[in-house]
């Protein structure tokens, strides 16, 4: 089946450096990739929608300048918090899509556990 | 965004069957139930989708009321393994839409 791989698995950093995670699509390729965060025992809170070769939309009450979004290639996205806080401390999840009908299932990765110390 | 309803939280006994309801009584004509489950500490899974007919695969069962208005993932023979959170999502099948979890309900599996 479908993977997508996410890296790191789990990043502690120091308040103010900004982290970069990255989400690739394995063995297909993703037009669409979704990241969401999620906080312990809460569901997971769509952040942002970007599609390959154009900028990301945001969901409203997210700082597209706080959470920098690239999608450069069809196999690879990536999320960069910058100047990052305690508060931003979270699990990051992001899925992908490929070129297949729009009702066709999302694949996830495993996530990256932020920890702003 | 067509909503969905389900209990907070179930529990069910190793090797019996369970069965996770989901009401959506605004679904539209286009709107395709599909079920993810999330597993401790991983990002979610696919687990089955439908539109009208009952599906099977290998992980699931899902059972789709007639009105369409309400749907059960049914486990046959829960494992331990199957603790994790289930959510029940709809999706248009005419749009690129992305995928809003609700809260979906906590399955807890006694041995």
């Amino acid at each position: 089946g479908a993977v997508v791989s996410q890296h790191p698995s789990r990043v502690i950093c120091k308040s103010g450096t900004s982290v970069k995670i990255e989400c690739r699509s394995l063995d297909f390729q993703a037009t669409t990739m979704f990241w969401y965060r999620q906080f312990p025992k809460k569901s997971l809170m769509l952040m942002a929608t970007s599609n390959e070769g154009s900028k990301a939309t945001y969901e409203q009450g997210v700082e597209k300048d706080k959470f920098l979004i690239n999608h450069a290639s069809l196999t690879l996205s990536t999320l960069t918090v910058t100047s990052a806080h305690p508060e931003d401390s979270s699990f990051y999840i992001c899925s992908a899509r490929g070129r297949v009908t729009y009702n066709s299932p999302l694949h996830f990765g495993n996530g990256t556990r932020l920890t702003v110390t | 965004d067509a909503k969905t309803t389900q209990p907070n939280s179930m529990e069910s006994n190793e090797e019996e069957p369970v069965h996770l309801p989901c009401n959506h009584s605004t679904i539209s004509g286009t709107d395709y139930i599909h079920w993810y489950r999330q597993l401790p500490s991983q990002g979610p899974e696919y687990v089955i989708h439908g539109l009208t007919s009952n599906v099977n695969n290998r992980m699931a069962s899902l059972a789709i009321a007639e009105d369409r208005k309400s749907s059960t993932l049914i486990l046959h023979r829960a494992t331990l393994r199957d603790a994790a959170v289930y959510y029940c999502i709809l999706r248009d099948g005419d749009r690129d839409d992305k995928i809003i979890f609700g809260k979906g309900t906590r399955l807890h599996i006694l041995p």
